[in-house]
């Protein structure tokens, strides 16, 4: 089945950096998602980006299919941005694949 | 909307009881999925309903586990007996394409 891989696996930023997070897939894929784990625990959804790119605020991604991999931009980061950050995909059907997550801190 | 409606938000219970979590789909989804999450094996899949109808159940972990859908409106997972080993918050999702959580159940089995 498909495979989804994230990097790197923690990052640690000062207040008001700049961060690129790293999906890859290991197969063609009709689904992608970014979610955020707040350090409540609630999953929230960022994306849903099977290609392109969009914007949210101090947020975008862009996901190139062809290439099988997906990047989550997050801009003058926030400490309310710390948390882990998943990336998911399916190739068919409704089951998403999680990647193991990128755990963000960032330092006030 | 209200989004994925799962009760309880908590619960705690003694080893052999048996537990029933609750989870309320967005309405209109036509998919619904049961996650468990623990610290060591991560996000993991235990069952997805499309239609109402169970189409994937092999992360169900052993019998003591089952799921079920009556209606495009509720689900529940049962455990019976619980051990401790079951321990873990416990995620309802829903989607037709875009898949959302809802707020987990947070399971303590003493």
């Amino acid at each position: 089945g498909i495979q989804v891989e994230q990097s790197p696996p923690d990052l640690i930023l000062q207040e008001g950096a700049n961060s690129t997070l790293r999906c890859n897939f290991s197969d063609s894929v009709n689904n992608l998602q970014w979610f955020h784990q707040n350090p409540w625990g609630q999953l929230i959804n960022l994306f849903y980006i099977p290609s392109g790119t969009k914007q949210n605020g101090r947020l975008s991604a862009t996901t190139v299919a062809t290439e099988r991999y997906s990047l989550l931009y997050i801009s003058s980061s926030q400490t309310t941005d710390s948390g882990v950050y998943f990336c998911a995909a399916t190739r068919g059907g409704g089951k998403l694949i999680f990647g193991q997550g990128t755990e963000l801190s960032v330092k006030p | 909307d209200a989004g994925v409606i799962q009760s309880p938000r908590h619960e705690v219970t003694e080893m052999g009881q048996e537990v029933t979590l609750r989870c309320k789909p967005i309405s209109g989804h036509n998919s619904l999925f049961w996650y468990r999450q623990t610290m060591m094996r991560g996000l993991e899949l235990l069952i997805y309903f499309n239609n109402n109808v169970p189409i994937d159940d092999s992360g169900m972990p052993e019998d003591r586990f089952s799921a079920k859908m009556p209606n495009a409106s509720f689900s529940t997972l049962k455990i019976q007996p619980s051990e401790p080993r079951d321990s873990a918050v416990y995620f309802c999702a829903s989607s037709n394409n875009e898949q959302f959580f809802g707020p987990g159940t947070r399971l303590t089995v003493l």
